[in-house]
């Protein structure tokens, strides 16, 4: 058990449609990682929040969004859902400052999203 | 160019034997940072080992093990002992720039991964 926790596990949408994607990052850990893994694209790194402010951005669509709360856990938020958009999206958590911060990096389980 | 380069799409061991995943990485950062991770049928990643660019010494994690050659800019996985357990997916990722550049984002780059299945 990575101590991430991502809800849901499993989820089935329509096209069009908008899903809110949930992670709890590990005790004490203040930035958040959301990655997409697609058959094509492979795993991606799409944006990193640090302790509720953004810190850096990848190839996030414009369609999708995220935020992180005063109890640092984080929403991705992804809407007009398209079928392409059907991957595994991952949480992960580090500290993100300090001695540890970048060799320690916990992913949780991940969501899946399939869009029909 | 890409980052990370896994040349085996697959693999293939005897359960017991050792084996070795290649992986070899591409940054002009003198500061960077090597992880491998699993990611079994279930779809879960699972954190392996890590090994940083100024680290002297080769990591090791138990069975696990990675062959940092800085030169070669290689960092090969090497699995002790393998079991069914094993088999799995395997990704090499880079995390570049400095450990203690206070709040650093952290991001990492992934390879494709190596599938790799342990015969019993």
């Amino acid at each position: 058990d990575s101590g991430v926790t991502q809800t849901p596990k499993h989820l089935i949408t329509a096209t069009g449609q908008r899903v809110t994607l949930r992670c709890s990052p590990r005790s004490g850990d203040l930035s958040v990682y959301w990655y997409q893994q697609s058959l094509d694209q492979g795993l991606q790194f799409l944006i990193q929040y640090y302790n509720g402010e953004e810190r850096a951005k990848g190839n996030i669509l414009e369609r999708f969004s995220a935020q992180q709360f005063p109890d640092l856990h984080s929403e991705l938020n992804l809407s007009s859902l398209e079928l392409g958009d059907s991957a595994l999206y991952f949480c992960a958590s580090s500290v993100g400052e300090g001695e540890s911060a970048g060799n320690t990096i916990y992913f949780g389980e991940g969501s899946w999203l399939t869009v029909v | 160019a890409q980052k990370i380069t896994q040349t085996q799409p697959g693999m293939f061991v005897q359960e017991k034997e050792a084996v070795t995943l290649d992986c070899t990485y591409d940054t002009s950062d003198p500061s960077y940072g090597l992880f491998w991770y699993k990611q079994p049928s279930s779809g879960e990643m699972i954190f392996l080992i890590y090994q940083g660019s100024y680290d002297q010494q080769n990591a090791t994690e138990g069975r696990y093990s990675l062959n940092f050659q800085k030169a070669r800019k290689s960092a090969n996985l090497v699995i002790s002992a393998s079991q069914l357990g094993d088999s799995a997916m395997y990704f090499c990722a880079m995390r570049e720039g400095p450990r203690y550049s206070g709040a650093g984002s952290y991001q990492l780059t992934f390879g494709k991964g190596t599938k790799l299945s342990v015969i019993p």
